[in-house]
């Protein structure tokens, strides 16, 4: 069955620089969510949402804004990376009240 | 304030025993818990879940028991195996569709052969 797909996989990126995560929902689903799981630490939710508009917002920061397309893959857009950013970036999707999630992405910033 | 509690971090089991992974909440609002298995490096992967309208979920070797009144719930794994060695996290939303997860922080289970 398909997945949730997260590029890339891992992305290494300097402080003050910018980042662009993207997802791509499992098919049909038309809720998608994004997550930050920082070291030893339980996914923190950032934002979501529902049929190309925004859903939900969580502690997202003001540098992080998010988007979700017409063909429903969501992209987060990360700017003036600090070092406190690096983390696991999960997405998630769902077509009702479960949520799939992706392999995540391992951001680390220096 | 962490909405979501897994008090124990770790949890070691013998091979072929019941493990017990137990979850506490504070936010009379949630109506819908999960349980999610998580490898290092990989994604949380859906085990089983329970709406508050119902009081026990089976699936296979998981079963999922929700006491509302104490708020509190927990994942029963009979017989554990091996493979079921990683962490284990509770999340549980508020009622509806589309809306976000609230984590606990996980506990690690360790399944010895």
């Amino acid at each position: 069955a398909a997945g949730v797909i997260q590029s890339p996989r891992h992305l290494i990126k300097e402080k003050r620089e910018t980042a662009t995560l993207k997802c791509y929902p499992i098919p049909r689903h038309d809720t998608v969510y994004w997550y930050q799981q920082g070291p030893g630490q339980d996914p923190q939710f950032l934002i979501s949402f529902y049929e190309k508009m925004q859903s939900d917002k969580g502690s997202i920061p003001d540098r992080f804004s998010a988007q979700q397309f017409s063909d429903y893959h969501s992209e987060l857009n990360m700017s003036s990376l600090e070092l406190g950013d690096s983390a696991l970036y999960f997405c998630a999707s769902s077509l009702a009240e479960t949520q799939y999630f992706g392999p995540g992405t391992r951001l680390l910033v220096l | 304030d962490q909405q979501v509690k897994q008090n124990s971090p770790s949890l070691s089991v013998q091979e072929g025993r019941i493990s017990i992974l137990n979850c506490d909440y504070t936010n009379s609002m949630f109506d819908y818990f999960l349980w999610y298995k998580k490898y290092p490096a990989e994604g949380p992967t859906f085990l089983i879940s329970i709406s508050s309208i119902k009081d026990k979920n089976e699936d296979g070797r998981f079963t999922v028991f929700l006491n509302k009144s104490a708020k509190h719930l927990s994942l029963h794994i009979v017989p554990s195996q091996p493979g079921d060695s990683a962490v284990y996290f509770c999340a549980a939303s508020e009622s509806g569709e589309n809306t976000p997860l609230v984590f606990g922080k996980g506990t690690r289970l360790s399944v010895i052969a």
